[in-house]
C-alpha cells in the first residue's frame, strides 16, 4: 500500500528498556521526520533526515537515536526508555525540509511504565 | 528558534456557525504557514497553507489569513459541520525550521 506506515501502533515497555519504533514510506520522499505529541505541547520535532545516512537533531532529541540506511525507512530508538518518553510518536515524510506539506503516519502510542 | 502560540485551546460551536482559530509567531523570517487537521486516532493532515507573499487563501469552507506585520495568522471555517470536529494545528516555518502550535480542539455540535 502506498503511503506512510508506523509500527507498532501501541507499545508498553518498562523503564530502562530499549525500544525501536519503525516508519516506512513509499513515496520516495527525501525528508523524513519524527515528532512526539504531548498534551499542551502540540508536535515537537525529535529528529529529521534529509536523505539516507543524513540525520539531524530537532527540538527535543535527548534520549533518542535515529538511523536511515534506506530512503524509505526511518527508525527511532529509545536506548533506555524513561517515563517522560511516554507519548504519541508520529513519523512524517516530505519533499522538502520546512516549506512543504508533510505527510504523517498514523502514530505509535508508547507507554513507559 | 521560532515560537508559535495558538488560541483557543478548545472551541465549541453549533453546526452551521463559523469557527476561528488564531496563531501568532515570533520570527519575522517565517514564510510558510500550514494548517493541519488531526482526527481521532490518526496523524495530522494538511488542510490549507499560505506563504508570506499572500494575505489570504480560500478553499471552499476554509480560509486562512496572514498579517505579516502583526505576525499572526488565522484559520476560518464557515458553515461548520460535525465532521469538522477534530484537533487543528497551525505551524510556522522558515527555511530549515518548522514549529507547531499546541493545537485547538474544535467540537461542532449538531
Amino acid at each position: 500500500d502506498a503511503g506512510i506506515t508506523q509500527s507498532p501502533r501501541y507499545k508498553i515497555t518498562e523503564t530502562g528498556r530499549q525500544v525501536t519504533l519503525m516508519c516506512h514510506q513509499t513515496w520516495s520522499h527525501s525528508y523524513m521526520f519524527w515528532y512526539r505529541q504531548d498534551l499542551g505541547h502540540g508536535l515537537r520535532l525529535i529528529y529529521y533526515s534529509a536523505a539516507a545516512d543524513i540525520t539531524d537533531k530537532g527540538e527535543v532529541p535527548d534520549g533518542y537515536v535515529v538511523s536511515r540506511s534506506k530512503t524509505e525507512n526511518f527508525p527511532l530508538t529509545l536506548e533506555s526508555a524513561t517515563r517522560s518518553q511516554t507519548s504519541v510518536y508520529f513519523c512524517a515524510s516530505s519533499r522538502g525540509l520546512a516549506a512543504y506539506e508533510q505527510y504523517f503516519g498514523p502514530g505509535t502510542r508508547l507507554t513507559v511504565t | 528558534g521560532e515560537n508559535v502560540e495558538q488560541h483557543p485551546s478548545t472551541l465549541s460551536v453549533q453546526e452551521g456557525d463559523s469557527a476561528v482559530i488564531k496563531c501568532t509567531y515570533s520570527d519575522s523570517a517565517s514564510n510558510y504557514f500550514p494548517w493541519y487537521k488531526q482526527e481521532l486516532g490518526k496523524g495530522p493532515q494538511l488542510i490549507i497553507d499560505i506563504r508570506s507573499n499572500v494575505g489570504e487563501k480560500k478553499d471552499q469552507r476554509i480560509a486562512v489569513t496572514l498579517n505579516k506585520t502583526a505576525k499572526h495568522f488565522s484559520l476560518h471555517i464557515t458553515e461548520t459541520q460535525p465532521e469538522d470536529s477534530a484537533v487543528y494545528f497551525c505551524a510556522a516555518s522558515m527555511d530549515n525550521d518548522m514549529r507547531f502550535g499546541a493545537g485547538t480542539r474544535l467540537t461542532v455540535k449538531p
